[in-house]
């Protein structure tokens, strides 16, 4: 069965340093999402993506971050200088546009 | 923004008992999901509903929109063990468009 993965699955940064997190969505995904969930919290929307731009995006997703979609299969997202309340559960997510979201194992980002 | 308060917050619970979350909102959703999350993976999806009044099971899993589309619930029936973990509801109103997901009611069963 077809599914999202996320590398690295556990990254270590010291802060103001750049992270890239990576995600392959499901192949035939149309849109494309990233999550964050701070340890023992919810999850919280970051980003949607569609048709290779930015549809919507939180009050999080501030000018520290970016996403891309570099070819036809990888999905990423990039802190320019972390800080350390950025430490989370980074979580990607696609769907066809069926309204179910597909999610990845995630990326657990350790800010030092 | 959009809050769903979800409850209860955790439940501690025999083998073999019923379960029953629920999800609310003041705000209106065009589709309810339900997903499981187990420690330090990502959340799976349980159960969709697409429309106001909906049932929909998936094995042992039941939720239902409700009528008035700002709320949700799910029940598993006959927990076993392997159910343990945190089930978290998430609302949306369009294809393409963000979760918002409640905060969460941790399970627990006792074997």
């Amino acid at each position: 069965e077809p599914e999202v993965t996320q590398t690295p699955s556990h990254q270590v940064t010291q802060m103001g340093q750049e992270v890239i997190l990576r995600c392959v969505p499901i192949s035939n995904h149309l849109y494309f999402y990233w999550y964050r969930q701070i340890l023992g919290q919810k999850v919280e929307f970051l980003v949607s993506f569609y048709n290779n731009e930015i549809s919507e995006k939180s009050e999080i997703f501030d000018d520290q971050f970016s996403v891309e979609r570099p070819d036809g299969s990888n999905f990423t997202l990039k802190i320019r200088s972390t800080k350390l309340e950025d430490s989370a559960m980074y979580f990607c997510a696609s769907e066809t546009g069926s309204y179910e979201q597909y999610f990845g194992p995630g990326t657990r980002l350790t800010v030092t | 923004g959009q809050q769903l308060n979800q409850s209860p917050q955790s439940m501690f619970i025999q083998e073999g008992e019923d379960v029953s979350m629920n999800c609310t909102s003041s705000s209106i959703f065009n589709t309810w999901l339900w997903y499981k999350q187990d420690p330090g993976e990502g959340p799976v999806l349980l159960i969709a509903l697409y429309k106001a009044g909906e049932l929909t099971s998936n094995g042992r899993l039941t939720a239902q929109f409700g009528i008035t589309r700002k709320d949700s619930f799910l029940n598993i029936s006959a927990s076993i063990p392997s159910d343990v973990g945190i089930y978290f509801c998430a609302g949306q109103n369009n294809a393409g468009n963000m979760l918002t997901f409640g905060g969460g009611t941790r399970l627990m069963v006792k074997p």
